[in-house]
This record gives C-alpha cells, structure tokens and sequence, in this order.
C-alpha cells in the first residue's frame, strides 16, 4: 500500500517530442506528490509536485496531470530537449512531508 | 556555498568494517533524511530526522545508526559492513512548510563499495 509504480522503465523520445511518465499509489494518505529530476553523478533535484486538491499543474515545459479518483498521475515534458535526459523519479510524502516514497525511476533519453 | 555537503564522495572498504559518512546542510531547514539508491537506480528512505529527533526508521538494519548532533548536520554510521550495503546514500533537507511544497533538497551522493 506504500508503493509508488512508475512506468515505463525507459524511454526514447525525438527531440522536440511529448516525454509521458506515468505513476500510481494505492495509499490515500498520500498528500503531496513531487517529481524529481537526476542527473548522473548527482542527487535528485525537485522538478515540480502537486497536492491532491489540483488536476494540474503546469510550469515551463513541465506538467503534471493528476487523478484523484484513479489514484494515478503523470509528468509531461513538452518539446523534450537533449538536455532533459535524465532519470525522472515520481514520489508521494505523508506525515508532513518526513516519509517520502519513491517510484523505481524512468531513464529519459532524448535524441538530438 | 553548497546547500547540502556529504563527505566523503566514495567510500570503499572491506566486510565487517565500520565507517561514517557526515552530511550538514546550511539551509536552515529542520528536517534531514538518509536515503538509499542501490545499483538499479532505486530509491529507499531509512531515516527521517525532524529538529535533532528521529520520526521515521524504515525498518533499516541496527548495524545503520544515525546521529544529529544539530539540527544541520546528520550522520550515518555503519557496524559491520556488508557486501549488500555497497550503494549510493543521499542525504537530503527539508523546511515543514504545511500546505506548501515540501521540496528534498539532496546533497551530491556518497558511493560506498563494500568489497
């Protein structure tokens, strides 16, 4: 019930393409819900998150779609640059914030 | 002027050792975390530590103890060392901010081998 799925594992997209990463939880409790972006080499850094009160959110190139009722949501990465290759990590916090649970990472690869 | 430091960056050392990895964060924040990512990429709580008091211990082994001297600095110690304790180690902080973004700010890794 603590488990955050993130699908796919990888992915290859043109430049310029829609990256899709999708995620879902089963734990109710879950009221914030991150998305953090890690380079190789280097430590997780937060891309963009939402509370569970908003069906999206949208910042830059970077959206995240979000659906209570179906306990999924997804990071969408518009005009996907080379730059943006990274592995991409979902996650969902409890208990203010101090348990965060994390999603097993999708490896992004865009194509110049 | 980095946010969150861990020393050292690599760690290798033989089965049965003890070592520590040190982490301080100058951001002010109130709570720290240690993480887990093994070879997979995956990435595990084990410790969550809220103004120097521990709040979450997720099942992590005794061999693992952590200590917070302040509020910016947490430590992990590590008894015994064991091979399937080769992995990289984040630390992280936070500010408790309720309502708003309670963004991990992670420090750069610490990649300990354990041969």
């Amino acid at each position: 019930q603590q488990q955050v799925k993130q699908s796919p594992q990888s992915l290859i997209v043109q430049k310029g393409g829609i990256s899709i990463i999708n995620c879902a939880y089963e734990n109710t409790a879950f009221d914030y819900f991150p998305w953090y972006q890690q380079f190789p080499g280097k430590g997780p850094a937060l891309l963009i998150a939402i509370r569970p009160d908003v069906s999206e959110k949208k910042e830059g190139r970077f959206t995240i779609s979000f659906n209570k009722s179906a306990k999924q949501f997804s990071l969408h990465i518009m005009d996907s640059q080379p730059g943006d290759s990274a592995t991409y990590f979902c996650a969902a916090s409890i208990d203010g914030g101090f348990k965060t649970i994390f999603g097993a990472g999708t490896r992004l690869f865009v194509k110049a | 002027d980095t946010a969150v430091s861990q020393t050292p960056k690599y760690l290798v050392t033989q089965m049965g050792n003890d070592k520590s990895i040190k982490c301080e964060q100058n951001l002010g924040h109130d709570t720290m975390y240690w993480y887990k990512q093994d070879s997979k990429k995956f990435l595990k709580i084990m410790f969550s530590y809220n103004n120097k008091e521990l709040i979450i211990n997720e099942t992590v082994p005794n061999r693992f103890s952590p200590k917070s001297p302040d509020k910016a600095h947490l430590n992990l110690h590590i008894n015994s060392l064991e091979l399937g304790d080769s992995a990289v180690y984040f630390c992280a902080s936070s500010q408790e901010r309720f309502g708003l973004d309670d963004e991990q700010y992670f420090g750069p890794g610490t990649r300990l081998t354990v041969t």
